[in-house]
């Protein structure tokens, strides 16, 4: 069964905290994604990478970093987080071959800043 | 990027088809229509995609029309774990592109 995995499903940071949020897929998967997902919102994407050490932006990366140092394994990195930072973060990872195919979501990161 | 239009809300009954519409009228000719749904507390799901043909898989069928500006996805017996948020996405084929969700429609489903 095809994974993707992320290391927690709830984590509880306080302002100016440098936060590391981990994803890591079994797939040997070319594409991985963040999002972020809030109500009203939706899902929006933050970064993206589409090889080891390669990333490109999304639609809402200020605040955000990331890092892809192993092609299994995603990053992203709050260096200083702030309130409007807690959400739902959402990783994701597809085949880069398969143009139009499936990304495979993982369960979710639910964050709250205080 | 070309937008889709969904319902916000849809309810069924178990064991009954649901048919689940999305309106998508800029959509341009390399666009693939993808549908995904989000069972609360987790992350999306794939449920299928298709270009211009009719699709089926284990999960659903996906019906496009002919101009292609309008699609629907069939759950040809719902079950109580159906209910989620079913969104339906336009996808252009380019390598590492990421998914832009709308807001989707909620779909409830009584026993």
């Amino acid at each position: 069964d095809v994974k993707v995995t992320q290391s927690s499903r709830y984590l509880v940071k306080r302002t100016g905290e440098k936060v590391f949020l981990e994803c890591v897929q079994d797939m040997d998967h070319e594409n991985m994604f963040w999002y972020r997902q809030d109500p009203g919102l939706g899902l929006r994407l933050i970064y993206f990478s589409y090889d080891v050490k390669m990333k490109e932006k999304g639609d809402i990366p200020e605040g955000y970093s990331v890092s892809r140092e192993k092609k299994e394994r995603f990053s992203l990195i709050l260096e200083s987080a702030s309130t409007n930072q807690t959400s739902m973060y959402l990783c994701a990872s597809s085949l880069y071959r398969l143009l139009q195919g499936e990304q495979f979501f993982g369960p979710g990161t639910r964050l709250t800043v205080l | 990027d070309a937008k889709t239009t969904q319902p916000n809300s849809m309810e069924s009954n178990e064991e009954e088809p649901v048919h689940l519409p999305c309106n998508h009228s800029t959509i341009s000719g390399t666009d693939y229509i993808h549908w995904y749904r989000q069972l609360p507390s987790q992350g999306p799901e794939y449920v299928i995609h298709g270009l211009t043909s009719n699709v089926n898989n284990r999960m659903a069928s996906l019906a496009i029309a002919e101009d292609r500006k309008s699609s629907t996805l069939i759950l040809h017996r719902a079950t109580l774990r159906d209910a989620a948020v079913y969104y339906c996405i336009l996808r252009i084929p380019q390598a590492g592109t990421a998914l832009i969700f709308g807001k989707g429609t909620t779909l409830s489903v009584s026993s």
